[in-house]
Order: structure tokens, then C-alpha cells, then sequence
């Protein structure tokens, strides 16, 4: 079936370093890719998505990249801050059902 | 616009007590659904409502009902709570169905449940 795949589980960086966290999807037609933000204690919500139709997508210091081909996608986060502790939860195609398990996110000051 | 909106937002049970999750949405949403959500599990699906009548089981259905009451709500229900279900529950909905592409999941507070 269908399967989304999140690397990795536990991130922890350096204030002002970059994050990357890539999700990997089985399902060749998925054409809509979102990601979740979630801080301790809070609902998911959604942070930036990206359609097939492009390859990248950037929303200030966040960026979402698209290789179709290998079939992933993934969460680009520069100059990291303190606020940007948090787990992270990729989506295939907007399917409510099918989230990757999640990346923690730690950003140390 | 409150989105979202479930309660209760804290709850412990005894084991083999039953109660109900309630959940309501005010964006007129055809879907909803009810996930939980347990360390290094991520979010997992128990039930959902692709439309007002219809209800369909998810990843983890075992030990839950639900009832999709009209548009607007959407209730959780644990008949005979047990330890396995303390848990992080979390309401959600969206526009379109389970496999529609494109579909912003809007997530209710979430209801920390446990059972001793």
C-alpha cells in the first residue's frame, strides 16, 4: 500500500545552522506534498506544501524541494532559531491518512 | 472562525469506563477524522467521515467508535477505556475527502487523555 517514509526522526542543530528532513512517498501519483509544523503541546498546522508541477517552493527561511523521479521531497530550514523546536510531519498528497511519523527538531542557542 | 474545536482538553479514566470525544468544525467541511497520537508513533488514523452519513475505519480502529452527528460534528467514542488508549486525540477535517490531492488537514487542540 501506500507509504510515506521520514528521515530523520531526531535533528539537532546548532542556532543560525540549516535543517534538512526528507520524506520519501510509493505512490507515483501523488502531486501535492505539505508539511506540518507542530510545537510542544499544539495542534499540527500546516507550514508550506508544494505541487508537482514545480520543483522547489520557498516561504522566507523555509524551502520545500521535489524530485519526482526518486519520488521525496523534503524541508529545507535556514538560519534556524529557537522557535523552530518543533516536530515536523511530511503528507502525501494530502491524503489525511497517510503522515510520515515525524522529525523532532531541536535548535540549540 | 474558531476552526476547529474538541473537548475535552484533559480527561483521566478508570480503566473500563467509557466516554466521549466531541468535536466540531465551523469551516463547512465534508471530511473529518480523529487521530491519535503516541511518542514515536506519529499521527495515526482511528476513524474518519468522508461525508455527513458516512464513517469508515482508519489505521487503528480497535476500541473506538464514532458518529458523524451532522456537517458540523464529529464524536469520538471509547466504550471500555484501557491503558493502551492513553493518548494524545486529535480531531481534524479538511474540504475534500481522503484522497483528494491537495487537501489542508486542519487540526483541532487536541484532548490529552488517560486511563489508569
Amino acid at each position: 500500500g501506500e507509504n510515506v517514509e521520514q528521515h530523520p526522526s531526531t535533528l539537532s542543530v546548532q542556532e543560525g545552522d540549516s535543517a534538512v528532513i526528507k520524506c520519501t512517498y510509493s505512490d507515483s501519483a501523488s502531486n501535492y506534498f505539505p508539511w506540518y509544523k507542530q510545537e510542544l503541546g499544539k495542534r499540527p498546522q500546516l507550514i508550506i506544501d508544494i505541487r508537482s508541477n514545480v520543483g522547489e517552493k520557498k516561504d522566507q527561511r523555509i524551502a520545500v524541494t521535489l524530485n519526482k523521479t526518486a519520488k521525496h521531497f523534503s524541508l529545507h530550514i535556514t538560519e534556524t532559531q529557537p522557535e523552530d523546536s518543533a516536530v515536523y510531519f511530511c503528507n502525501q498528497a494530502g491524503t489525511a491518512l497517510i503522515f510520515g511519523k515525524g522529525t523532532t527538531l531541536s535548535v540549540s542557542s | 472562525n474558531a476552526g476547529v474545536t474538541q473537548t475535552p482538553k484533559f480527561q483521566v479514566l478508570k480503566t473500563g469506563q467509557s466516554m466521549t470525544l466531541q468535536c466540531a468544525q465551523d469551516m463547512n467541511h465534508n471530511s473529518m477524522y480523529w487521530y491519535r497520537q503516541d511518542p514515536g508513533m506519529g499521527l495515526r488514523l482511528i476513524y474518519y467521515s468522508a461525508s455527513e452519513g458516512t464513517t469508515d475505519k482508519g489505521e487503528v480502529p480497535n476500541g473506538y467508535n464514532v458518529s458523524r452527528l451532522n456537517k458540523r460534528e464529529f464524536s469520538l467514542r471509547l466504550e471500555s477505556a484501557a491503558p493502551s488508549q492513553t493518548s494524545v486525540y486529535f480531531c481534524a477535517s479538511s474540504r475534500g475527502g481522503l484522497a483528494v490531492s491537495g487537501n489542508t488537514i486542519y487540526f483541532g487542540e487536541g484532548s490529552w487523555l488517560t486511563v489508569v
